[in-house]
């Protein structure tokens, strides 16, 4: 079946660090992959996602490359802020018999200032 | 505000109990999503409504049913309630079904079972 394995947390970085969160993935096929942010007391929302091998999905500073030959997809921030700290999830999602996702851990990022 | 609503925010009842979860999608999603969010299980996904059929069934117990009603809003039922049963219930909504659509997310149902 599918699956989404992401680095443990909690990850705790000064302001202005730079911030890598490991995902990788299994699945059949070629799935649509996401991050989606998590704030303290609210529903997630999508950060960016890439539907297809080589794309970069991008927003407010935040990148990911979806990897088909290492089954990954991680995020990265050059600069990280106080405003950043939040639970992030990686996902994917099939597309066939439904398109529900399927989610990772979640990693919990604190940022110092 | 991603435009679902979920009521109530918080739910607190006894075990044994029956509680109903609602939710109304974004205008112009048809497909609705159910998930529950726990410590110990993560961010699993229940059940998939799409313009008021069932599309997919995830991790779903007997005990939990849902429908999507003609006007799009859906309900999950849970029922005879357990302690374990205590977690945060999200529902999400997206224009359709392809594996590239973005769900949108509401603010969830916080339900605890003493």
């Amino acid at each position: 079946g599918n699956s989404v394995t992401q680095m443990e947390g909690p990850v705790t970085l000064s302001e202005e660090a730079f911030l890598t969160i490991n995902c990788t993935y299994t699945a059949t096929g070629y799935p649509s992959l996401f991050w989606y942010v998590q704030y303290p007391g609210e529903g997630l929302q999508l950060l960016l996602k890439a539907t297809k091998a080589d794309d970069k999905g991008s927003n407010k500073g935040f990148e990911a490359t979806y990897r088909k030959e290492t089954t990954s997809f991680h995020l990265e921030k050059g600069s990280v802020q106080v405003s950043d700290s939040a639970v992030y999830f990686c996902a994917l999602s099939r597309g066939n018999a439904g398109n529900m996702l399927t989610f990772g851990g979640g990693t919990r990022l604190m940022v110092k200032p | 505000d991603s435009g679902v609503t979920q009521t109530p925010k918080h739910l607190i009842t006894a075990t044994g109990q029956r509680v109903t979860l609602r939710c109304s999608p974004r205008s112009g999603d048809l497909s609705v999503y159910w998930y529950q969010q726990s410590l110990d299980q993560g961010l699993q996904f229940l059940i998939q409504y799409y313009n008021g059929e069932e599309r997919a069934k995830g991790n779903i117990l007997e005990r939990f049913s849902a429908q999507q009603f003609p006007d799009l809003h859906s309900e999950l039922n849970l029922s005879s309630l357990e302690l374990g049963d205590s977690a945060l219930y999200f529902c999400a909504s997206s224009v359709g079904t392809a594996s590239n659509t973005e769900a949108f997310f509401g603010q969830g149902t916080r339900l605890t079972v003493v």
